[in-house]
């Protein structure tokens, strides 16, 4: 079974600095998907980024990019120019390509704070 | 596009007693999918259905959990006799055909067991 970590319960940065958040799964299949997602405070989960793992280039969403480490097993969010609105719950999560095993195996989460 | 729905947003119940929850996938969306987050993990999957077949179920969802989604479009997910530990917020969310993966979230239901 896929597991995905989270290291970092919570992290901070100043507004308009960049920050870096951790993720590692484990997995033995070759070819999967790796997600990010966002909730904010009493708000539904949205989307952030997506990396496909036969992709070597590193996924990118405006201040939002991506560190695809697949050897390493390791998929970090960079955010640049860190803005009030970023403050939320950030998950990493996991999907497998193969049809009828579709679910998301999501990390604990990282409480990121924005600080004005 | 309205996005996913979900109701109620909050319930709150005796133990022992059975809960219905409502979800509306956005519209075409042929897969849906129902998680529970409890306070401070991410989400963990329960089961999800292609149209109207079920095609996977964690082993999460005991006997007292059931789902369904019988023409395909709602979702209902039904848990009998309540128990404490079911305390926690329930999601769903669905995506469309083809290879995109993303899926959308809807905004829960918080279920509280008393």
């Amino acid at each position: 079974a896929q597991t995905v970590t989270q290291s970092q319960p919570e992290m901070s940065v100043q507004e308009a600095e960049t920050v870096t958040l951790s993720c590692t799964y484990d997995t033995s299949e070759s070819d999967y998907y790796l997600f990010w997602y966002k909730q904010p405070p009493s708000r539904q989960m949205i989307l952030v980024i997506r990396q496909e793992a036969y992709k070597q280039q590193n996924a990118t969403e405006n201040r939002f990019s991506v560190n695809f480490q697949k050897a390493a097993k390791s998929f970090s969010l960079k955010i640049s120019d860190s803005q009030l609105g970023d403050a939320a719950m950030y998950f990493c999560a996991y999907r497998s390509p193969n049809f009828g095993n579709e679910k998301l195996t999501f990390g604990t989460g990282t409480r990121l704070t924005i600080i004005p | 596009d309205t996005g996913v729905s979900q109701n109620p947003r909050h319930k709150i119940t005796k133990r022992g007693q059975n809960v219905t929850f409502r979800c509306d996938p956005i519209s075409e969306h042929n897969r849906l999918y129902w998680y529970r987050q409890t306070l401070g993990q991410g989400p963990e999957f329960l089961t999800y259905f292609q149209n109207e077949a079920q095609l996977e179920k964690s082993r999460l969802l005991s006997d007292r959990f059931s789902a369904e989604r019988p023409k395909g479009s709602f979702s209902t997910l039904e848990i009998q006799r309540t128990e404490q530990g079911d305390s926690a917020m329930y999601l769903c969310a669905s995506s469309p055909r083809g290879t995109s993966y993303e899926q959308y979230f809807g905004p829960g239901t918080r279920l509280t067991v008393t």
